[in-house]
């Protein structure tokens, strides 16, 4: 059965820091991996997607990497901001691309 | 693109009774649909899988015949919570793979509260 953790839980940064999310997965046998932002109350925006056969996608300030061999994925944001503040989550298709396993999440936090 | 509406974004109801979640695919087709329940300061837990012109599928201790799920069209699904009780009090979202393949990923509705007093 697939886990997905993410590392750090929570975390508080002042604004303009570079900042590293992590997600680890245990079965590598990933369809693709998706990074999410939720804000308080509300539902998933999709940030990111990145297939399997690749191994980095970015937007904006944010760079997401995948290393499917070693079960892990970055998301990386740049310069960031207090509006970056919310909890990010990323989750794995499995290879049937049926199911989404999610991490627990990372709750962030970016002081003014 | 690939918008998945979901209504209402808040309800709250009494012990008994029954409240329907409706999520619409907006600009694609859904032939699936997954409802996940959102307790605070946790991550989603899948509810069940629905797809078009069939039986739902239920995860391992959600009692199918409390969440009703039925899926009639290609572009609604909806989640039916019968007599309620305040421990289903939760947040419920759907989600369906964008453009109707999990190739281009997942989009999700905006979310239900529900409160049951």
């Amino acid at each position: 059965k697939q886990e997905v953790t993410q590392i750090p839980a929570a975390l508080s940064v002042p604004e303009g820091e570079n900042l590293v999310l992590n997600c680890s997965f245990t079965d590598s046998a990933i369809y693709n991996l998706q990074w999410f932002r939720q804000d308080p109350g509300k539902g998933l925006t999709s940030l990111l997607l990145i297939q399997s056969s690749q191994r980095e996608q970015t937007s904006g300030r944010l760079n997401a990497s995948l290393d499917k061999s070693s079960g892990r994925s970055t998301l990386y944001i740049a310069a960031s901001q207090p509006g970056d503040s919310a909890t990010y989550l990323c989750a794995v298709i499995d290879n049937a691309g049926n199911m989404l396993t999610f991490g627990g999440g990372t709750r962030l936090m970016v002081k003014p | 693109g690939a918008v998945v509406s979901q209504h209402p974004s808040r309800v709250i109801c009494k012990s008994g009774t029954s409240v329907k979640i409706e999520c619409r695919s907006l600009d694609f087709q859904a032939t699936t649909m997954f409802w996940y329940r959102q307790f605070p300061k946790q991550s989603l837990m899948l509810m069940a899988t629905s797809n078009e012109g069939s039986k739902a599928t239920y995860e391992q201790g959600v009692e199918k015949d409390k969440f009703l799920i039925n899926h009639a069209s290609l572009t609604l699904s909806t989640l039916t919570v019968t007599s309620a009780h305040p421990e289903d009090s939760s947040f419920y979202i759907c989600s369906a793979p964008r453009d109707g393949t999990p190739r281009s990923g997942y989009t999700f509705g905006s979310g239900t509260r529900l409160t049951v007093v």
